[in-house]
């Protein structure tokens, strides 16, 4: 059964430029959520989808958007990158219903320069 | 609000036990628990329920106190594959769609 997959692995951006990141659930996953992770804060939420449709959002600005798309698969988009938004961008998908757990991608490194 | 997590870290030999607590200032209705190893991706550990039901881990155990709204995993016997960065997620929403992660407790488990 494949895993959480995200892509691509490390991507370094100028300053002021725009990212997209994606992330390919397990088949079957209905719901995919996005985490920032950096050292000093831990894993921070930024958004959860389910069925096409954005259903929680973190406390983020809306330079950080997210899409998701009748396959599931989902997309995150940080335009006018600041040097702040370096960090590991983790995906997480579940079944999307009842109280289940995570399962995580290996991340999307970014390095805003 | 992030959850308070203690220790920040622990150092223990082969064997030994651990406890990682974990508060929140929020009512909640489940803890989650996971274990993230350097350069990994987190992967679940647990899931804790309001009224005590338990799922996941069948070799780590913790605990759900609701009224002081902490959670404790208990670490027993420790092997060296424990070795990680342990996070908590509180959810006081009672969907668990929006989990906040306290910061993090670093564990090395030593031969």
């Amino acid at each position: 059964k494949a895993g959480v997959t995200q892509t691509p692995r490390y991507l370094i951006k100028t300053r002021g430029q725009q990212v997209t990141l994606s992330c390919s659930p397990i088949s079957g996953h209905r719901s995919v959520s996005w985490y920032q992770q950096t050292p000093g804060q831990g894993l921070q939420f930024l958004f959860e989808y389910f069925s096409e449709t954005q259903r929680n959002k973190g406390n983020f600005p809306g330079r950080f958007s997210g899409r998701q798309f009748s396959n599931s698969r989902s997309e995150m988009n940080v335009s006018t990158l600041e040097l702040g938004d370096s960090a590991l961008y983790l995906c997480a998908s579940n079944i999307g219903t009842g109280v289940v757990g995570y399962t995580f991608g290996s991340g999307t490194r970014l390095t805003v320069v | 609000q992030q959850p308070v997590q203690s220790p920040q870290a622990v150092i223990l030999r082969e064997g030994e036990d651990a406890v990682i607590n974990c508060s929140s200032s929020k009512a909640l209705y489940s803890v989650h628990w996971y274990r993230q190893k350097h350069g990994e991706a987190p992967v679940f550990l647990m899931i804790l329920l309001k009224g005590g039901e338990q799922k996941g881990h069948e070799k780590i155990s913790a605990s759900f106190n609701e009224k002081k709204q902490q959670s404790s995993l208990y670490l027993t016997a420790s092997q060296l594959s424990y070795s990680g960065t342990y996070f908590c997620g509180p959810d006081s929403s009672g969907s668990a769609r929006q989990l906040t992660f306290g910061s993090g407790t670093q564990l090395t488990v030593l031969p």
